[in-house]
């Protein structure tokens, strides 16, 4: 069975592109989580999708910051016109029930704004 | 406003010692506490605790809760070199599965 996955893994990109972020989580878990993790921080929480619900995005920076859920399955994390503070870890998670306790999260995907 | 601290920062210590890591929460509407670890990038879930006073333990890890004082705390007795980590803690609360990290400690064992 495979976990959650992301991609890319890494990701350099300039300042002022769009970039985008992919995050399949396990298959069947309803709730699925981004979070962002700059250096030597905490991780900061972006936006929340469970099931069919609208998402909870109280978390997201700016409005440069969008993500979709299609399918209620794989899930997309838009950044526009990236800015050097983008750079950070991005974490994905997705879980089964509502609690963490069944959280997983995948490997991240590293963002380089340069 | 809500927040979470963790204390201490940092920490670094030999094969065999005990560790206490703490967590404090000023939160409206707490549900819930839990801890994580990370090594490289993904977290791994270690508890949640919700109750107060009451003990969570896997192996030589414990945590608890005290609501009244508001804190939690990670013990991790006989520390071994695969314990180096960031060990983070989140809360959340109720009406809402969002969770909130503090910005974690990071615990070097040395063999």
């Amino acid at each position: 069975g495979a976990g959650v996955s992301q991609s890319p893994s890494n990701k350099v990109t300039e300042k002022g592109k769009d970039v985008e972020l992919r995050c399949d989580p396990i298959s069947g878990h309803t709730a699925l989580y981004w979070y962002r993790q700059s250096l030597g921080q905490g991780l900061e929480f972006l936006i929340y999708f469970q099931g069919n619900s609208a998402p909870d995005k109280s978390g997201l920076p700016s409005d440069r910051f969008s993500a979709e859920r299609t399918g209620g399955s794989v899930s997309t994390l838009t950044i526009q016109r990236t800015q050097q503070e983008d750079s950070a870890v991005y974490l994905c998670a997705s879980s089964l029930y509502r609690g963490p306790d069944t959280q997983y999260f995948g490997p991240g995907t590293r963002l380089t704004v340069l | 406003e809500d927040k979470v601290v963790q204390s201490p920062l940092s920490l670094v210590v030999h094969e065999g010692d005990t560790v206490t890591l703490n967590c404090s929460y000023e939160v409206t509407n707490f549900r819930s506490l839990l801890w994580y670890k990370q090594e490289k990038k993904a977290p791994t879930f270690l508890f949640m605790l919700t109750s107060s006073g009451i003990e969570k333990k896997s192996g030589r890890l414990s945590s608890i809760l005290d609501k009244k004082e508001l804190f939690s705390i990670l013990n991790i007795t006989a520390t071994q070199t695969g314990d180096s980590a960031v060990y983070l803690c989140a809360y959340s609360t109720s009406g809402t599965y969002k969770y909130i990290f503090g910005t974690g400690t990071r615990l070097k064992v040395l063999a």
